[in-house]
């Protein structure tokens, strides 16, 4: 079945950089793009970007395109969404989602809290 | 690029049916297919509908999803309510290259 397995919880202080990963499995990798979605606490969902594995073409959400890349390994099926200058209005749980169209599997989410 | 507005909540009884609608403030809503994602608390989301109306495998037919064009938006109904049903739903849809997310409704069964 497919699976999305992303890396585990992450504590930053201002400023800094996060790289967070998700691992696929149970489908061909290079035949979906993957995006990825935050979530800050207590709020909704809010789409960042999408990555094509198969051309590492990208889409972002305008208030990410400075400070957010996001990358695809086609020989370990892991995407990678890198996000820099972090601020406390990061901290949120980020989620990689399969596919443009649906239905789209979702892995199982990174916290990331930014504190000092 | 347009916006999608949910009801921020909905309750209702077991064994009844809710819907919950969704509406896109410009473009048609035919434009750009509708995917519904429900979220229980402290769980990753999950696709329920896709492609306005189809059901992923292991989703019950008690959920549904519909369009209406004159309304221009987009709804979910969930027949037979469940104590399990209580989470937060989104709608989602794609604008110009992006995805845009609804702001979500909170379903309570009561």
């Amino acid at each position: 079945q497919v699976q999305l397995v992303q890396s585990g919880p992450e504590v930053k202080l201002p400023g800094a950089s996060v790289k967070v990963s998700c691992k696929a499995s149970g489908y061909s990798f290079t035949s979906y793009g993957m995006n990825w979605v935050r979530q800050v606490p207590g709020q909704g969902l809010e789409w960042m970007g999408w990555i094509s594995p198969n051309t590492g073409d990208t889409r972002f959400a305008q208030r990410f395109q400075d400070t957010v890349t996001m990358t695809a390994d086609t020989s370990t099926s892991t995407a990678y969404m890198e996000m820099r200058r972090l601020t406390f209005d990061d901290t949120a749980v980020y989620y990689c989602v399969r596919g443009w169209l649906g239905p789209n599997p979702w892995g199982q989410g990174t916290l990331v809290t930014v504190s000092s | 690029n347009f916006m999608l507005t949910q009801p921020h909540s909905v309750s209702e009884s077991p064994g009844k049916t809710v819907t919950i609608s969704c509406t896109r403030s410009s473009g048609s809503i035919v434009s750009n297919y509708i995917q519904w994602f429900q979220q229980r608390p402290g769980r990753s989301p999950a696709t329920v509908i896709y492609e306005d109306n189809r059901r992923p495998s292991g989703v019950p037919n008690r959920f549904s999803g519909s369009i209406d064009r004159s309304s221009n938006s987009a709804s979910l109904t969930i027949s037979g309510l469940r104590t399990e049903d209580e989470a937060d739903y989104y709608c989602q849809s794609s604008g110009s290259n992006s995805w845009v997310f609804g702001g979500g409704t909170k379903l309570t069964v009561l």
